[in-house]
This record gives C-alpha cells, sequence and structure tokens, in this order.
C-alpha cells in the first residue's frame, strides 16, 4: 500500500529563516509527486510535480526536490504570507486512475 | 486563471437525510474526482470520473456514494443516506488527462451531519 509520510507535522519559523521540509514516501513504481499548499478552510493549491529522482522545481521563495525516496520542500528567506499546511501526495504506477494518496501535511507558521 | 467552484460551502444534514454537493469543473478539464478531508485528518481519495463513468474508486466509496455528471458542466457527488461519520470537508478536484497532469482542487464542501 502506498504511503506518504511528512515531517515535521508543524514548524514555526521567523521571517527569513530558511528552512526545509520533507515527505518519505513508499509507492509500487512512482508516476508523480504532487506539491501542495493549503489555507485555512481552503482547498488544496497546486504548488509543484515532480517525476523523477534528481529532478527540481521552483517558484518564488519554494523550491521542491525528489530523491528515490523522499522529497524536500525548500523555503528561502519565508515571509508571513507563506504561512500554509503544505501537503505532499504521491500517484502510483500500479494504480490505473489518477488516484492521489496524501501525507498528513506540515503546519508551517512564519512569524514576523 | 480557471478554477474549480463548489456548492454549497456549508451543509447541514439530519442524519439519514440524503445530500448532494455539486461541483463545477475547471472547463477543459476530462478528468474528475472526489476527496474528502474528515478533521485533523489526512486528504482522503473517494472516486474518480472519466468519460461519464467511475473509473476508479476506494473502500470508502460504498453503495452509499454516487457520482454523476448530469450535464456539461456540473459533477456532482450524492450520499443517499448520511451517518454521522460522514462529517467531513469534501473536495472537487479535476485534471486535463491523465499521467502526471496535476489535480486543481476546489474549496469544498464542509457536510456537518447532526
Amino acid at each position: 500500500e502506498d504511503q506518504v509520510t511528512q515531517s515535521p507535522e508543524a514548524l514555526r519559523l521567523q521571517e527569513g529563516e530558511s528552512s526545509s521540509l520533507n515527505c518519505s514516501y513508499t509507492v509500487s513504481g512512482l508516476r508523480g509527486l504532487f506539491w501542495y499548499r493549503q489555507d485555512p478552510g481552503k482547498g488544496p493549491e497546486f504548488l509543484f510535480t515532480l517525476y523523477s529522482a534528481g529532478e527540481e522545481k521552483e517558484k518564488e521563495r519554494l523550491k521542491a526536490t525528489l530523491t528515490k525516496k523522499e522529497s524536500f520542500l525548500h523555503i528561502t528567506a519565508p515571509k508571513p504570507e507563506d504561512s500554509a499546511t503544505y501537503l505532499c501526495a504521491v500517484r502510483s504506477s500500479m494504480e490505473y486512475g489518477n488516484k492521489l494518496v496524501f501525507g498528513a501535511g506540515t503546519i508551517l507558521r512564519v512569524k514576523s | 486563471e480557471p478554477e474549480v467552484t463548489q456548492t454549497p460551502s456549508h451543509q447541514v444534514t439530519q442524519m439519514g437525510q440524503e445530500v448532494i454537493l455539486r461541483c463545477v469543473p475547471i472547463s477543459n478539464h476530462l478528468y474528475f474526482y472526489w476527496y474528502r478531508q474528515i478533521l485533523g485528518q489526512k486528504v482522503e481519495f473517494l472516486v474518480s470520473f472519466y468519460n461519464n463513468e467511475i473509473s476508479e474508486k476506494s473502500e470508502i466509496f460504498d453503495d452509499q456514494f454516487s457520482v454523476e455528471r448530469p450535464d456539461g458542466s456540473n459533477f456532482t457527488l450524492k450520499i443517499r443516506s448520511t451517518k454521522l461519520e460522514d462529517s467531513a470537508m469534501y473536495f472537487c478536484a479535476s485534471s486535463k488527462r491523465q499521467g502526471n497532469q496535476p489535480q486543481h482542487f476546489g474549496d469544498g464542501t464542509r457536510l456537518s451531519i447532526l
């Protein structure tokens, strides 16, 4: 069974204090790893898709990387508006459809 | 930027009643999904839908659940006889096609069963 584990559960940063979020996964053949941002009371907002080990994607202060067992979401010089829950999800090659399996998320709080 | 819209934002229903949650996916998307998130828990897959039929469903999606695309724009989730444990946020999502295309989510319907 596909599994996704995210750490830490919660992270508090000062504005400008860079850090990384971790997503470890176990799947029967990875067909995509997805990062989403979720604000309170809202749906997940798509950030990145990563397909293969070594791949990197960047968007503003966020950079996602992928290895064969885990992905990292690096946040450089975060601002208070980066506060949100960051979700990682995987799609397995063993599944016919497009089912995403989500991790529990990391709650990020950035204080000014 | 086009987005997935869901109505209502909050639905309160008595246990045992039927409820229909509505979604308008992004217009050029072909694949549609329902997920749910019980308070404090992970987002869980319910069902995927393509070409007017279910392409995959989870164990959660039992005979009490059904989905429908009644016209060219709407996608609905029906729960026939609601239970207390059906209380959750229900998210609709859509994607352009299969493969590694990202799924785009609506802001959800909060379903409260009394």
